[in-house]
């Protein structure tokens, strides 16, 4: 059974700062990987999203890498701006049918 | 650009009544799914859907839920008898031939009350 894990749970960092989300998952098999954003009580936000044949994709400040072999993806944040404030969540198609989450890591960015 | 809707954006019922929360997929898509995230947690998969019939369920998904496409437009999912625990956030996705991106409605949130 797939699981995904998200560390850290919460991250708060002062504006301006570069900072790296993690993402871990059990089962490699999967078909992609996509990093959302989710605002409180709001939807979700597709971010980006890699390939399971791609090492890495690129949107603006945001960086997100993925190996497969180890199960882990990263999602780097360039030059934090107060507006990155918002819970990020990680999660993997698998068997190309359902997305897997994580729990999120609830990011804040002081001014 | 085109984008998954979800109707209503917050519906509140009693403990026992039936809902049915309303989705319009991309127009061109042809595989649908239903998701629920339940305050501070995870989201979860509930059910995908594919010409007409129910292709995976989790877990979660009995008897008390069934999903419908009416028409050529709506994606539905009915809840038969609505519990407390059915209090959530629930999103519609869709995606085309590909199954490569599922991209997600902005979610209806059910309070049961």
């Amino acid at each position: 059974k797939q699981e995904v894990t998200q560390i850290p749970a919460a991250l708060s960092v002062p504006e301006g700062e570069n900072l790296v989300l993690n993402c871990s998952f059990t089962d490699s098999a999967i078909y992609n990987l996509q990093w959302f954003r989710q605002d409180p009580g709001k939807g979700l936000t597709s971010l980006l999203l890699i390939q399971s044949s791609q090492r890495e994709q690129t949107s603006g400040r945001l960086n997100a890498s993925l190996d497969k072999s180890s199960g882990r993806s990263t999602l780097y944040i360039a030059a934090s701006q107060p507006g990155d404030s918002a819970t990020y969540l990680c999660a993997v198609l698998r068997g190309a049918q359902k997305l897997v989450f994580g729990q999120g890591t609830r990011l804040t960015i002081n001014p | 650009e085109p984008e998954v809707t979800q109707t209503p954006s917050h519906q509140v019922t009693q403990m026992g009544q039936e809902v049915i929360l309303r989705c319009v997929p991309i127009s061109n898509h042809l595989y649908f799914y239903w998701y629920r995230q339940i305050l501070g947690q995870k989201v979860e998969f509930l059910v995908s859907f594919y010409n007409n019939e129910i292709s995976e369920k989790s877990e979660i998904f009995d008897d008390q839920f069934s999903v419908e496409r009416p028409d050529g437009s709506n994606f539905t999912l009915k809840i038969r008898s609505t519990k407390l625990e059915d209090s959530a956030m629930y999103f519609c996705a869709s995606s085309d031939w590909t199954q490569y991106e599922q991209y997600f409605g902005p979610g209806t949130r059910l309070t049961v009350t």
